[in-house]
């Protein structure tokens, strides 16, 4: 079946302006997650939900990121008044199970959007 | 806090050779997962493999497999007979699910397979 798919796959904005970024998970899976990448390093884990309920964002780096999951399918991540500093892979995974339900659930990822501030 | 080490920034083989990669992880926790992932070229996140903490049992998927000492809090990655499209970055992961099962990632090793 289809993978986790985001868009766009390369985003290339001007500092101060917002963006969105979009995730679509695997059909069903109930949780989702954000990470951030950034050149040479591994994801750092940014914020996640169960169904349409955000239940940790402590990933996020300050007020000018937000996420939101409202139907409990699609996502999106919001970063306003961008930075130079905000340059980085983002990443969204989902997994079929309840995060935090004391299961193992893998996570599978979609191919990332790509966003450079200039 | 969890946290993810790969000592090995970068390593070599030659094609149809083994290679093992190295990660360590700090927890105190006890109900965890581990994971590989293999970032090829083109920066897709693909699962090689997972190990449940609980078992004991090394996790092994084809020419991957794992070496897991849970009291050494180690899960290093062995690839048999490398093939060109191995080459790729590989990161290790720890999966906490007592705190919402998001993953840490070590900083990653990049793996040249040389023909």
């Amino acid at each position: 079946g289809a993978g986790v798919s985001q868009s766009p796959r390369y985003k290339v904005t001007k500092r101060g302006q917002d963006v969105a970024l979009r995730c679509d998970p695997i059909s069903g899976h109930v949780s989702l997650y954000w990470y951030r990448q950034a050149l040479g390093q591994g994801p750092e884990f940014l914020t996640y939900f169960n169904y349409e309920a955000q239940q940790d964002k402590s990933g996020l780096p300050n007020d000018r990121f937000s996420a939101e999951r409202p139907e409990g399918s699609i996502s999106t991540l919001t970063i306003q008044r961008t930075e130079q500093r905000d340059s980085a892979m983002y990443r969204c995974a989902s997994s079929l199970g309840l995060a935090g339900a004391l299961t193992e659930e893998t996570q599978y990822f979609g191919p990332g959007t790509r966003l450079l501030v200039l | 806090a969890q946290t993810v080490t790969q000592s090995q920034p970068e390593m070599s083989v030659q094609e149809a050779e083994t290679v093992t990669l190295s990660c360590t992880y700090d927890t105190s926790e006890n109900n965890y997962y581990l994971f590989w992932y293999k970032q090829p070229p083109s920066r897709q996140m693909i699962l090689v493999i997972r190990q449940e903490a609980y078992k004991q049992q090394n996790a092994t998927e084809n020419r991957f497999s794992v070496n897991f000492q849970k009291a050494a809090k180690s899960f290093s990655l062995k690839i048999s007979d490398s093939q060109l499209g191995d080459t790729a970055m590989y990161f290790c992961a720890f999966q906490n699910n007592n705190a919402g099962n998001m993953l840490t990632f070590g900083g990653g090793t990049r793996l040249m397979v040389k023909p």
